[in-house]
């Protein structure tokens, strides 16, 4: 099976402005998650998507949003963005079972000027 | 109470040493132990889970150790070899929380040749 699959993998853009980003589960997997990765904080969860429903969210501020459509793929949205919005942001897919394994994408490294 | 904390911060050995790293966990309602491995520029790798009706588990060279009573878990290389220097992390997921782990501060393991 193909593994989790981010796009894109690098972004740099300035504040103020939004930016989208792409996540592919492992086929079959319902569930995605999105954290963020930064030096200062390591890894923070954001927030989980499964079958389309978000299910889970972590303490982030309402410029992050996310979204899952019908084929398990996932959109992550942060609007406004802020010089401390700079971080590697990565996906994680299950099947969205209780015990499941989560596997990550390689992630999208955001850099905010 | 959702805190892992994790220790040490870094870790120096040489090959064929064995690093221990530890986590300790406040919530009772964590039911699944894993732990990731991440390279520079990769997404975290599962490298290896334990639930608490065990109290050890190995696979390869890693081994899980994990104590209830105590709310602490480890995780043991064997015969550590300079490929694995790379930043280990533990996590906690329990409860309804499917999609959301709750990660530890991370490990800079350094094996020299």
């Amino acid at each position: 099976k193909a593994g989790v699959t981010q796009t894109p993998r690098y972004l740099i853009k300035t504040r103020g402005q939004q930016v989208t980003l792409s996540c592919s589960p492992i086929s079959g997997h319902r569930s995605v998650s999105w954290y963020q990765q930064t030096p200062g904080q390591g890894l923070q969860f954001l927030f989980e998507y499964f079958s389309e429903t978000q299910r889970n969210k972590g303490n982030f501020p309402g410029r992050f949003s996310g979204r899952q459509f019908s084929n398990s793929r996932s959109e992550m949205n942060v609007s406004t963005l802020e010089l401390g919005d700079s971080a590697l942001y990565l996906c994680a897919s299950s099947s969205g079972l209780a015990g499941n394994e989560q596997y990550f994408g390689p992630g999208t490294r955001l850099t905010v000027t | 109470q959702q805190q892992v904390k994790q220790s040490p911060q870094s870790l120096i050995v040489q090959k064929g040493g064995i690093p221990i790293i530890n986590c300790a966990y406040e919530n009772t309602a964590f039911d699944y132990f894993p732990w990731y491995q991440q390279f520079p520029g990769k997404g975290p790798a599962l490298l290896i889970a334990i639930r608490p009706d065990v109290s050890e588990k190995k696979e390869g060279r890693f081994t899980i150790s994990f104590n209830k009573s105590a709310k602490q878990f480890s995780l043991h290389i064997m015969d550590s070899q300079p490929g694995d220097s790379a930043t280990y992390f533990c996590a906690a997921r329990g409860g309804t929380s499917y999609g959301k782990l709750t990660f530890g501060q991370g490990t800079i393991l350094t094996v020299h040749p």
